[in-house]
């Protein structure tokens, strides 16, 4: 089985400030890996996701995140941070056997707060 | 519009009184999946399903069964709610197929049991 790790369950920056949330993975294996976000009282949605291409992914609202397989990290960052980009930040990994994607399993969530 | 529906979105029940919780997803997707989120533990995932009439425990099983008789559905039925299953509930689904991976969510069942 995976395991996902979010290291830090908050997070602070203030607006304008780099945002940094740390993800680490647990697979030997390349394995697809994705970010979500959560807004409060709303569902996740997808943030941007690895899939064995570009190590460097660029996702929407200026996030982008770097593969790194010898530190088996997935960490996301944005340059300046907006007062809208406070949410709940998810990190997640898929197994994979040969063609065929299996659970997802999630990390346990950053909660990003942004002050003005 | 492709989406994952969940029904109902609000529940308050008591102890013991059987409660089945629908999502039905529009895209044809063979995964699906329910997690419970409480503050504090992120998403647990609870059951997930690889395709109709196949389906596996996630982390957090006790107390809840599902089923997949039909690609579209995938309902969460808890036989005997108790306090401990008050939590924020969602339904997802994807493809198999290794093309995009994304997981897409409905809105979330927030369900209270007394």
């Amino acid at each position: 089985a995976q395991s996902v790790t979010q290291l830090g369950s908050h997070v602070s920056v203030s607006e304008g400030a780099l945002v940094l949330l740390r993800c680490n993975y647990s697979s030997s294996v390349p394995p697809y890996l994705f970010w979500y976000v959560q807004y409060p009282n709303q569902g996740l949605q997808l943030l941007l996701k690895y899939t064995s291409a570009a190590t460097l992914v660029k996702g929407i609202n200026g996030f982008e995140a770097e593969f790194k397989k010898s530190e088996t990290s997935f960490h996301l960052t944005k340059p300046s941070a907006h007062m809208s980009d406070a949410a709940e930040y998810f990190c997640a990994v898929s197994d994979k056997k040969g063609s065929t994607l299996g659970r997802l399993y999630f990390g346990r969530g950053t909660q990003l707060t942004v002050w003005p | 519009e492709a989406q994952v529906t969940q029904n109902p979105r609000y529940l308050i029940t008591v102890t013991g009184k059987k409660l089945t919780v629908t999502c039905s997803q529009n895209m044809n997707h063979e995964y699906m999946s329910w997690y419970r989120q409480d503050p504090g533990l992120g998403l647990r995932q609870i059951y997930y399903s690889m395709n109709v009439e196949v389906t596996d425990k996630g982390d957090v099983p006790e107390g809840y069964k599902v089923s997949r008789k039909e690609k579209r559905n995938f309902p969460l039925i808890l036989e005997s709610p108790s306090p401990n299953q008050t939590s924020l509930y969602f339904c997802a689904s994807r493809t198999t197929g290794v093309g995009t991976g994304e997981l897409f969510f409905g809105e979330g069942s927030r369900l209270t049991v007394l």
